[in-house]
């Protein structure tokens, strides 16, 4: 059975310092996907980002970065310069190859991010 | 806008209702699926279709039942509502069957009482 773990429950910070959202999957596939998503104060669920099993390179999109490492299996979700904006629950997914698309969701970060 | 469209937006209904949460994925997307989100389980896989059939069923209830038409909307049916079941239902829609990016609606908000 596959399993994400958010440890972080919730994180505060002020405006324009960095803030990582830890993540830690268990799977026995070798061939999965990860993806994050965000849950801002309206409710509805965005993308972010989606990664391959097989891509361990890391990824950067504007203030966003995104750390996978297959020998800790974790993906870590890293906001540079945060905004109030980014004030938001994230959720970390697994899904697995051999099961569809489901995703299987972390419990979430709670990030608040103030003046 | 993530082209996934769900109603109602907001729902309180009284306990033993039945009620139908509605969705129409995203333009040409073949499979829908539908999560709940509530306060104790977290974020939980319901149930997918693609094209028009059943292709997986996660945690969800006998009470519960959906549908995705031949329009490919979808239709998530409550019934027998308990208090438990006060959540926020999410549909999603991907592209094809198997792994793909899923793209969430706003959600419904069911409040039963």
């Amino acid at each position: 059975a596959q399993k994400v773990t958010q440890a972080q429950t919730e994180i505060s910070v002020v405006e324009k310092e960095d803030v990582t959202l830890d993540c830690v999957y268990e799977t026995r596939d070798t061939t999965y996907y990860l993806f994050w998503y965000k849950q801002p104060p309206s409710g509805e669920l965005v993308f972010l980002i989606r990664r391959n099993s097989f891509d361990e390179q890391n990824e950067i999109s504007g203030r966003y970065s995104w750390n996978f490492q297959k020998s800790t299996s974790s993906f870590n979700f890293t906001i540079t310069a945060s905004q109030v904006v980014d004030s938001a629950v994230y959720f970390c997914a697994l899904s697995l190859t051999g099961g569809g698309n489901k995703l299987t969701f972390g419990t979430g970060t709670q990030l608040k991010v103030e003046l | 806008d993530s082209g996934v469209t769900q109603t109602p937006k907001h729902l309180i209904t009284a306990t033993g209702q039945r009620v139908t949460l509605r969705c129409s994925p995203r333009s040409g997307d073949l499979s829908v699926y539908w999560y709940q989100q509530s306060l104790d389980q977290g974020l939980q896989f319901l149930i997918h279709y693609y094209n028009g059939e059943e292709r997986a069923k996660g945690n969800i209830l006998e009470r519960f039942s959906a549908q995705q038409f031949p329009d490919l909307h979808s239709e998530l049916n409550l019934s027998s509502l308990e208090l438990g079941d006060s959540a926020l239902y999410f549909c999603a829609s991907s592209a094809r069957q198997g792994i793909d990016t899923i793209y969430f609606g706003e959600g419904s908000w069911l409040t039963v009482v």
